[in-house]
């Protein structure tokens, strides 16, 4: 089985608003990876995860702020965000976080940013 | 640096049609190849992947070739429906400490009945 499930599906959000995304996998992925889509673009990594530790950030603003509780969950926390942060969010997990494994994408959360 | 380019859509094709979208890349190295799939509204799904050369993924009737002499890895279908219709990428993944994923413009696709 390869799922990666994310919820909640859609979001909508005032920029005053506080909310998180979350993601599970139970794969047994010790990396796992926040990616952010904007409409006819491709996925541009956010963060990564390896082994519970953050191991990339791509100059991500710090109002977006990502946790991983255990291998298995991991959280993007948003706080004050802009309209133009509007996108499909996606999480993905594979299995070490190094060399060449396949990551595995969830169906993604698209996010409103009113 | 490294970097994946596509073949610009939209593609539209009938049903029942062959289907080619090319890829080639550029990579310091020797790096493995992906297409994934992203149907409307929906995240990527893996479709096929090789990671040397000479090696064909394939899956769900659509097929890839790792061509290290011409670094190209095109994505290739002999007959085509509806249902793929979807926005198709070419990713490359290089081996290092890091998995950053390249991925290519992304092509739409769309099949006519």
């Amino acid at each position: 089985d390869t799922e990666v499930t994310q919820t909640p599906k859609h979001l909508v959000m005032g920029m005053t608003n506080k909310k998180s995304l979350k993601c599970e996998q139970h794969m047994g992925h010790r990396a796992m990876y926040w990616y952010k889509q904007k409409a006819k673009k491709p996925p541009e990594l956010m963060f990564v995860y390896s082994y519970e530790k953050l191991s990339i950030n791509e100059s991500v603003p710090s109002r977006f702020s990502p946790e991983c509780p255990n291998s298995s969950l991991l959280n993007l926390h948003l706080h004050a965000l802009q309209p133009e942060d509007s996108a499909l969010y996606l999480c993905a997990s594979s299995q070490e976080g190094a060399g060449t494994d396949t990551q595995y994408f969830g169906p993604g959360t698209r996010l409103t940013v009113l | 640096g490294d970097s994946v380019t596509q073949m610009e859509g939209p593609v539209t094709l009938s049903e029942e049609a062959f289907l080619t979208i090319n890829c080639t890349y550029t990579a310091t190295g020797y790096p493995s190849l992906f297409w994934y799939v992203q149907y409307p509204g929906e995240g990527l799904q893996l479709l096929l992947k090789a990671t040397k050369a000479d090696d064909k993924g394939s899956n769900k009737g659509f097929e890839a070739t790792y061509r290290k002499e011409t670094t190209s890895f095109h994505l290739e279908k002999g007959s085509v429906q509806v249902s793929d219709s979807a926005v198709y990428f070419c990713a490359l993944l290089m081996y290092s400490s890091a998995s950053k994923i390249i991925f290519g413009s992304g092509t739409r696709l769309s099949i006519r009945p």
